[in-house]
């Protein structure tokens, strides 16, 4: 199974939405309502903002949210804050009943 | 309230067996649709998941990895073990053991990690 495919950096001023892409196949995104994503700041453990492609876990800002057309998904941050620069990963379930993740983007807040 | 933290040797040499250890507290391996899962992350670069265990001792594996990796659990010390054999420099990482929501797909407790470098 091959990585996701992310754009390997996006930016945003605070205050504007930005939007993070993450294609796969058939096998995986596009097979499946079990994408997650997930963020992870420098030196810390990744933390899932969204599940089955829209779901919010509790706890995670609305500005955050889901979405998923054929077989890439996407993950859009609204109004964006300082603290949402961080590296974000996709993840999918496969119909090979493993996992696989992105390759990372890298969210710059200008 | 769920933790989990990962254990096992920071350095390791080439062709060794690498065995790291997850304990964990706040939920059972032998309760139905509980799972333990281990990714890990090179430096600088992405996240690759690994292996899963389920309660019911059902085991997933990297495609790539496979024939490298085991997975186990000991339900009565509440940890599950990752060894991986034949260590290359490429295996230099963090290894990172997460609770797997069953119901979601996802998953949403991560231990801290733990960074393992292979060299001679």
């Amino acid at each position: 199974q091959s990585a996701l495919t992310q754009p390997a950096s996006v930016s945003g001023s605070p205050g504007q939405s930005i939007t993070i892409s993450c294609t796969g196949t058939s096998s995986d995104v596009g097979g499946y309502n079990f994408v997650s994503w997930y963020q992870q700041h420098p030196g810390k453990a990744p933390k899932v903002m969204i599940y089955d492609v829209t779901n919010r876990p509790s706890g995670v800002s609305s500005r955050f949210s889901g979405s998923k057309s054929g077989n890439t998904a996407s993950l859009t941050i609204s109004g964006l804050q300082a603290e949402d620069e961080a590296d974000y990963y996709c993840s999918s379930y496969t119909n090979s009943r493993t996992w696989v993740f992105g390759g990372g983007t890298k969210l710059t807040v200008l | 309230q769920i933790t989990l933290k990962e254990s096992g040797p920071t350095l390791v040499k080439p062709t060794q067996t690498l065995t790291l250890t997850c304990t964990f507290s706040g939920f059972s391996l032998s309760t139905t649709e509980v799972a333990v899962g281990w990714i890990r992350q090179p430096p600088g670069k992405a996240l690759e998941w690994l292996a899963l265990i389920y309660w019911d001792d059902d085991k997933r594996y990297s495609p790539s990895l496979k024939s490298r990796l085991t997975i186990t659990k000991d339900t009565s010390k509440n940890q599950v073990v990752l060894t991986l054999t034949n260590m290359d420099p490429v295996d230099t990482a963090t290894y990172y053991c997460a609770h797997y929501h069953y119901s979601g797909s996802y998953f949403d407790y991560w231990g801290q990690g733990t960074l393992v470098t292979v060299s001679s």
